[in-house]
This record gives structure tokens, sequence and C-alpha cells, in this order.
């Protein structure tokens, strides 16, 4: 019953890069779209999440694209930094999160 | 400030053994929820309660239950722990079903 696919599992990204993490959806029924940010021995953090009304979202270095016709959206992490070094999960209906993409910023 | 706490941080069990986990949040949400984390599955839902007296079954709930007497705890039960129970739990809250999650930071549960 997985209802959100996320890709790729793991991502190294060299400092200054883009990083790119896509999520696929199957129930339409959701009307919220979130991305968690997760280090290690904490909780996720809400990183962006977007609503399906606009297509993109974009706060400072994050920007989330929503495709409602495809039923994907991704995350892009602009100028990606060591910092930026976690697990990113994205989520959808009912709360249903994807299997996470551990992302490795090399400095 | 308003949090999510989560006790104990770890823990060590047996087999066959019943197993409290507590979650209190002071944000005076409505919606709890648990999840377990294993490696190569993200987070799964357990359970989940919408308010006092609401619980529900989630994509993992056989061996596991809740209960809700007040706003504030969501305790979560393994009635009779086993190995295959071997997890990171994390409770979180939320206002809305449209709204962020807080989650707080985590049970590390071993069962021997």
């Amino acid at each position: 019953q997985q209802q959100v696919k996320q890709s790729p599992q793991s991502l190294i990204v060299q400092k200054g890069g883009i990083s790119i993490i896509n999520c696929a959806y199957e129930n339409t029924a959701f009307d919220y779209f979130p991305w968690y940010q997760q280090f290690p021995g904490k909780g996720p953090a809400l990183l962006i999440a977007i609503r399906p009304d606009v297509s993109e979202k974009k706060e400072g270095r994050f920007t989330i694209s929503f495709n409602k016709s495809a039923k994907q959206f991704s995350l892009h992490i602009m100028d990606s930094q060591p910092g930026d070094s976690a697990t990113y999960f994205c989520a959808s209906y009912k709360l249903t999160f994807g299997s996470g993409t551990q992302l490795t910023v090399l400095p | 400030d308003a949090e999510i706490t989560q006790s104990p941080r770890h823990k060590i069990t047996e087999t066959g053994r019943q197993v409290t986990l507590a979650c209190h949040q002071t944000w005076n949400h409505n919606n709890m929820f648990w999840y377990r984390q294993d490696l190569g599955h993200g987070l799964r839902l357990i359970h989940y309660s919408y308010g006092v007296q609401d619980t529900n079954k989630g994509e993992v709930s056989d061996g596991y239950s809740v209960s809700r007497s007040n706003t504030e705890d969501l305790p979560l039960t393994l009635e009779s722990a086993a190995s295959s129970q071997t997890s990171v739990y994390f409770c979180a809250s939320s206002e809305s079903r449209a709204s962020p999650l807080h989650f707080g930071n985590g049970t590390r549960l071993t069962v021997t």
C-alpha cells in the first residue's frame, strides 16, 4: 500500500551544486504536499510545503515544483551546502511518507 | 515554547514484555501520530488520533495499541514485544490535516 514513491534513495552532490529529489503520489485527495528534513538523532522537521493550487514555491535556496497532472512533486536545493546533508522525506495522503533520500553534500 | 516530548529516549526490553512509550505535547494539537522508522522503509504510520477518545489504525498497527484520554498525551503500548519491533519510534502532532507535523526526537527501542 505504498502511496508515495520517493527517489533517489541516496544522493551525493558537490558544494554549490543542485540537489533534486522526486516524489510520486497516488491518491489525489490530498491537498498538502510537504518535505521534511531530518538530521541524525533528531525527529523530522518541516522544510517546505506546497498546496496543489500552485505549481512552484520557493523559500530561500529550497524550491518545490508541483505537477498535478503527473502526480509528482520535487524538491530542489540550489547552491547545496554541507549543512544540507540530511535525510529528506516527502509526504502525501494520510500523512504517508516516502522512504527517504539521504543527501550528502561534499565540501 | 511549545514542544513534543518523548520518553524514554532509549529502551531495551525482552521479547514478550509489555512496553509503553510516552508522548507529551504542549502545542494543544488535536491530531497526534505514532510512526516507526526503519532503514529502507522511511516513516510508517502505526496509530493516530484526531482527538480525545479517538484512535485509528495506521499502516503497521499489528502488535501496538494507543489510548487518548487527554489532549496532551498519546502513549504507545507494545502488548508483547517482538524482535521485529526493534526500531526508532517517533511521535508527532499537528493542528489540522493540512498542517505541518511537529515531531519529537524519538525513542530507540531494542527488543532482545
